[in-house]
């Protein structure tokens, strides 16, 4: 079953345009982590951030993190056509290293 | 350095064989997991091995079973193949500092196709 729910499914943008992604979640969680998917091809972790933390930066990423609404969003400023992917986030980890991922947000970045 | 390989990367089945898929983890690294991504979902969690001893399974059927060898490579069985098992079968391997973290080194993935 898929613990996180990512919100939009698809998402068509302009290139230099910001592009915000959501994700739900069920359960108390020890992380949140995003990553991306190019095509069908393997997945590149972007950006981890704990339950204790409420914000996190990395280059043109950030990610929020809301534990008492179960949400977390993945911003992407000024989006570049090489941004277009496929975005899930995951929770779990820690000493248990399964993770459960959403249906992900197709993101089209349009040049 | 080397990331995560698996072979082979595109393989086509007919119902009832039997395939093995192949994962080699990033130097170092004493953890692999597979998942099973059918098209249009995310990654579903099969498998996690860690010093060659199972850690976690998911919630697939008995006809899946997977190993990890002394150099810490693994090799993930599907038998009795099924149209539903079509999927990227994806490998990833996470050190003991990620591992604590969740962070998950994943390979290209081997595509099955089970007619």
């Amino acid at each position: 079953s898929q613990q996180g729910e990512e919100d939009p499914q698809a998402l068509s943008i302009q290139e230099g345009e910001n592009a915000t992604m959501n994700c739900s979640y069920k359960t108390s969680i020890n992380n949140l982590q995003w990553y991306r998917q190019n095509s069908g091809r393997g997945l590149v972790h972007l950006i981890l951030i704990r339950s204790n933390e409420r914000e996190k930066h990395s280059g043109r990423l950030r990610v929020t993190l809301d534990t008492s609404k179960k949400s977390s969003s993945l911003l992407i400023t000024a989006s570049r056509a090489a941004d277009t992917a496929s975005y899930f986030c995951a929770t779990g980890g820690g000493s248990n290293y399964k993770l459960t991922f959403g249906k992900g947000t197709l993101l089209t970045v349009n040049p | 350095d080397a990331g995560v390989t698996q072979s082979p990367t595109h393989l086509i089945k007919t119902r009832g064989q039997q395939v093995t898929l192949r994962c080699s983890p990033i130097s170092g690294h004493k953890s692999v997991s597979w998942y099973q991504q059918v098209l249009g979902q995310g990654p579903q969690f099969i498998f996690q091995y860690y010093e060659k001893e199972e850690r976690g399974r998911g919630n697939f059927p008995d006809r899946f079973s997977a190993r990890q060898f002394p150099n810490y490579s693994s090799e993930l069985n599907v038998n009795a193949l099924l149209l539903g098992d079509s999927a990227l079968y994806l490998c990833a391997s996470s050190s003991e500092t990620s591992g604590f973290t969740g962070e998950l080194f994943f390979g290209e993935g081997s595509r099955l196709t089970v007619l």
